[in-house]
């Protein structure tokens, strides 16, 4: 049964500190992962979507890395502003399954302070 | 605006009294689903639909049916609601269920059944 771990739980950074979040999986046969941001009020942003042929996708200061053989993927901010707070999911796709259903971690809650 | 839609999106009802989550999505998407985030277990899938007239369960449907009439719409019914199904749920959608596909999420309906 694939789970999805998420570490830390919490993380609370000054303003302009880069910053790592991890997320392992126990399956590596995993079709694709992909990172979301929740903000309280306003559901899920998919941020990246990493397939499972590619090491790294970038958008702006989010770099996402995936290495499938030790099931780790870790988000990078670059630069981190307030703006950034809010709560960090990663999710598995499982490679071969019926349907597109996402294994969630349970998130890192991220506080940038100013 | 591309968006997936829910309604309402806070509710208070009380055991036993019969309830419909709306949602509604514009992409023209073939795949939507269901899921709970509840803390400490994170999100898990309700219910999903492949496409209209096509629904299945997920990893938790006790207590909720739902329907697929139309391909933008999947209403989430909680027939008989009971304090164990007070949780925040989301929508979510995606171009096809058979191939991993980004997907996009509602802004979650809080639900407490007292």
């Amino acid at each position: 049964k694939q789970e999805v771990t998420q570490i830390p739980a919490a993380l609370s950074v000054p303003e302009g500190e880069n910053l790592v979040l991890n997320c392992s999986f126990t399956d590596s046969a995993i079709y694709n992962l992909q990172w979301f941001r929740q903000d309280p009020g306003k559901g899920l942003t998919s941020l990246l979507l990493i397939q499972s042929s590619q090491r790294e996708q970038t958008s702006g200061r989010l770099n996402a890395s995936l290495d499938k053989s030790s099931g780790r993927s870790t988000l990078y901010i670059a630069a981190s502003q307030p703006g950034d707070s809010a709560t960090y999911l990663c999710a598995a796709s499982l490679y071969g399954g019926a349907t597109n259903k996402l294994i969630f971690g349970t998130g890192t809650l991220l506080a940038v302070q100013p | 605006e591309a968006q997936v839609t829910q309604n309402p999106r806070y509710l208070i009802t009380v055991t036993g009294k019969k309830l419909t989550v709306t949602c509604s999505q514009n992409m023209n998407h073939e795949y939507m689903s269901w899921y709970r985030q509840d803390p400490g277990l994170g999100l898990r899938q309700i219910y999903y639909s492949m496409n209209v007239e096509v629904t299945d369960k997920g990893d938790v449907p006790e207590g909720y049916k739902v329907s697929r009439k139309e391909k933008r719409n999947f209403p989430l019914i909680l027939e008989s609601p009971s304090p164990n199904q007070t949780s925040l749920y989301f929508c979510a959608s995606s171009l096809s269920g058979r191939v991993s596909n980004e997907q996009f999420f509602g802004p979650g309906t809080r639900l407490t059944v007292l």
